[in-house]
């Protein structure tokens, strides 16, 4: 199985500040063939389902505020929120649907300071 | 917009079975793939497996032994079965899409918490 990683497990920011989130999987996410990495970002708030925000890794879903930011390649990737806003308060875990069994990190929990 | 609504009984016993079914509106259940992923209680996330509209399943080998997913396309529903549960399958059972072999998963149903408990 694929181990995805992150860090740190919490992380408490200020309104308006940048959050970073890192994501490490156990292997590379990159498919040469197809030049495509198999990796995304979901948000979950507290009684909410999963949202995918960031799939592929740097592309957003509709609707998803631009001031969410995935980047990485390979192995290592990152998530940033470049102005915390206080709607943005939840768990956030990566993923990589490179191959079965699909596996998550074990989730970042997002506070405000 | 597709909607995914889990339906089941939120108490199921040791060593019983775990029935879940997910409803799909607002789209066929035609040509996508269709997961169930679960959530202990203030946990990560665990995917279980999924199933194509062809009814070919993959399942994860941790739970592939006890695990059966199927699919009504005449209903637009696809089902889950969990055997031999104990109190470790307590969790927040979640249905999702994805809508190729290799994507991300874009659209899930609230959740439905089943409870494993005499």
């Amino acid at each position: 199985d694929i181990v995805m990683t992150q860090s740190p497990d919490s992380l408490a920011v200020s309104l308006g500040e940048r959050a970073t989130i890192n994501c490490k999987s156990s292997q590379s996410l990159l498919v040469i063939s197809s030049n495509k990495t198999y990796f995304a970002w979901y948000q979950q708030k507290p009684g909410q389902p999963p949202k995918l925000l960031i799939s592929w890794p740097s592309t957003r879903e509709p609707g998803v505020p631009d001031r969410f930011i995935g980047s990485g390649s390979g192995t290592d990737f990152t998530l940033t929120i470049s102005s915390l806003q206080a709607e943005d308060v939840a768990v956030y875990y990566c993923q990589q649907y490179y191959s079965t069994p699909y596996t998550f990190g074990q989730g970042t929990k997002l506070e405000i300071k | 917009q597709v909607q995914l609504q889990e339906s089941g009984p939120g108490l199921v016993k040791p060593s019983e079975t775990l029935s879940l079914t997910c409803t799909v509106s607002g789209g066929s259940i035609s040509t996508y793939y269709w997961n169930w992923i679960r959530q202990p209680p203030g946990k990560g996330l665990e995917w279980i497996g999924y199933i194509y509209d062809n009814g070919n399943t993959n399942y994860n080998p941790s739970l592939k032994s006890r695990v059966t997913i199927s699919v009504d396309t005449s209903k637009n529903q696809f089902s889950l079965k969990l055997i031999s549960v104990t109190a470790a399958d307590t969790a927040v059972y979640y249905c999702a899409r994805r809508v190729g072999v290799m994507t991300p998963f874009d659209s899930w149903g609230q959740g439905t918490l089943v409870t494993v408990s005499s």
